[in-house]
């Protein structure tokens, strides 16, 4: 089955900077964009960034366009999520997700990971 | 606040049914496909429904998806403890640019 593994969480101060990491395996992953959804503590689901599946298409939320940066390396089947200038408002839970459909990222997510904690605090 | 509006709780004896609500607008519901994730305590969330009223394969026929004009609407008949979650819709919004989720129903199995 289908499977994506999400690290590089953590505790880093306001201002800081963390790279999260997604690995997917059984599936073609380079066939479908993905996407990171956050979940702040207590709070619902909020999608963050998508990217297609060449790389070569990126869309980002308002909330985080200029500090995030969505890649991939299709070669090692991972997803990655550059993430500077934190705030205390970025403190969530993120979770990679993989489309329903390789010819939509946005439609829906069939699979997610198990999540991976940045908390932003001093 | 959500762009998708649900209430945020909502309750029902084992073996009833229960309606959840997923209100939007035409930028949204009204004219992308909804779909319904679980998430049950401390775990990531699951499909349940995609393009307004599909079950991905594995999900129960106790679930069920429908979508009016700019509304969209989970129902989950025999109530079971298992299903005691927290339950959100989602869409792409179109003014937004942006994919959208409700806040969120936590249901509750009494």
């Amino acid at each position: 089955e289908v499977q994506l593994v999400e690290s590089g969480g953590g505790l880093v101060q306001p201002g800081g900077s963390l790279r999260l990491s997604c690995a997917a395996s059984k599936f073609t992953f380079s066939s479908y964009a993905m996407s990171w959804v956050r979940q702040a503590p207590g709070k619902g689901l909020e999608w963050v960034s998508s990217i297609s599946g060449s790389g070569g298409n990126t869309y980002y939320a308002d909330s985080v366009k200029g500090r995030v940066t969505i890649s991939r390396d299709n070669s090692k089947n991972t997803l990655y999520l550059q993430m500077n200038s934190l705030r205390a408002e970025d403190t969530a839970v993120y979770y990679c997700a993989k489309p329903g459909y390789s010819s939509s990222w946005s439609r829906n997510y069939d699979y997610w990971g198990q999540g991976t904690l940045v908390t932003v605090s001093s | 606040q959500s762009v998708l509006t649900q209430p945020p709780s909502v309750s029902a004896a084992p073996g009833q049914k229960v309606t959840i609500s997923c209100s939007g607008s035409s930028s949204n519901i009204g004219n992308n496909y909804v779909s319904w994730y679980q998430q049950l305590p401390g775990t990531a969330p699951k499909l349940l429904i995609y393009d307004n009223n599909k079950r991905p394969s594995g999900i129960p026929d106790r679930f069920s998806g429908s979508k009016s004009d700019t509304s969209a609407t989970l129902g989950i008949t025999g109530l079971q403890t298992g299903d005691e979650a927290d339950y959100y819709c989602g869409t792409w919004d179109s003014s937004l640019s942006a994919v959208v989720f409700g806040g969120g129903t936590k249901l509750t199995v009494l």
